[in-house]
């Protein structure tokens, strides 16, 4: 079936970078996009960014820019999300999730299950 | 960012029939985007529930239904059971600069 892997949790010092990992299995990676989500602890969904499978093309939430890179290798069907500098209030579960590959209206099917990032100094 | 408003909490007794609301903008359920819907349980990932008009996931039963009238959404959730209890978010395209995608606030659902 469709699946999505995320890498192991992660503990970082303030000012540090993380990048965590999102492997695709089960389907075609170029036909569709993978998408970024964070949720902090007891908050809601935030969205992060996208990346497009076929081209490469990015987008990213206004309130992110400058501060994370998405990439994908298309050779292993693998996403990738760097954020840098961070800070406590970036500690949170980070999920991925599929998503439409031209970045049009559509839905996030299927999720990762999530990597816990912890900013702690 | 934008978002998607909905109200913090919902509940009701086994059977009962919920509704969660969804308030956007002409950015994105205004202008005729999808509203798409998740449900995330405790302890796990958020997982698709409904996605556009009234399509639902393998697994996923007809109790779970959804409407879109101007810039607001709702999901109605039917003979309410034990196991729908946790939490909802409703997701669209936004066409603002602030991003392409936005979710909602989320609605947590308590069975009394």
């Amino acid at each position: 079936q469709d699946l999505l892997v995320q890498s192991g949790a992660e503990v970082k010092r303030p000012g540090a970078s993380v990048r965590v990992s999102c492997k695709a299995s089960g389907y075609t990676f170029n036909n569709y996009a993978i998408t970024w989500v964070r949720q902090a602890p007891g908050q809601g969904l935030e969205w992060m960014g996208w990346i497009s499978g076929y081209n490469g093309n990015t987008n990213y939430a206004q309130k992110f820019q400058g501060r994370v890179t998405v990439t994908a290798d298309t050779s292993t069907s693998t996403a990738y999300m760097e954020l840098r500098s961070l800070r406590s209030d970036d500690t949170a579960i980070y999920h991925c999730a599929r998503a439409p590959v031209l970045g049009d209206s559509g839905w996030f099917d299927p999720w990762g299950q999530g990597t816990m990032v912890t900013v702690s100094s | 960012q934008s978002v998607l408003t909905q109200p913090p909490s919902v509940s009701g007794a086994p059977g009962q029939r919920v509704t969660i609301s969804c308030t956007g903008s002409s950015s994105n359920i205004g202008a005729g985007y999808g509203v798409h819907w998740y449900q995330q349980l405790p302890g796990t990932a958020p997982k698709l529930l409904i996605y556009g008009n009234n399509n639902r996931p393998s697994g996923v039963p007809d109790r779970f239904s959804v409407s879109k009238s101007g810039t607001s959404a709702s999901l109605a959730i039917t003979g309410l059971q034990a196991d729908d209890e946790g939490d909802y978010y409703c997701q669209s395209y936004d066409s603002s600069l602030s991003g392409l995608y936005v979710f909602g606030t989320g609605t947590k659902v308590t069975v009394l």
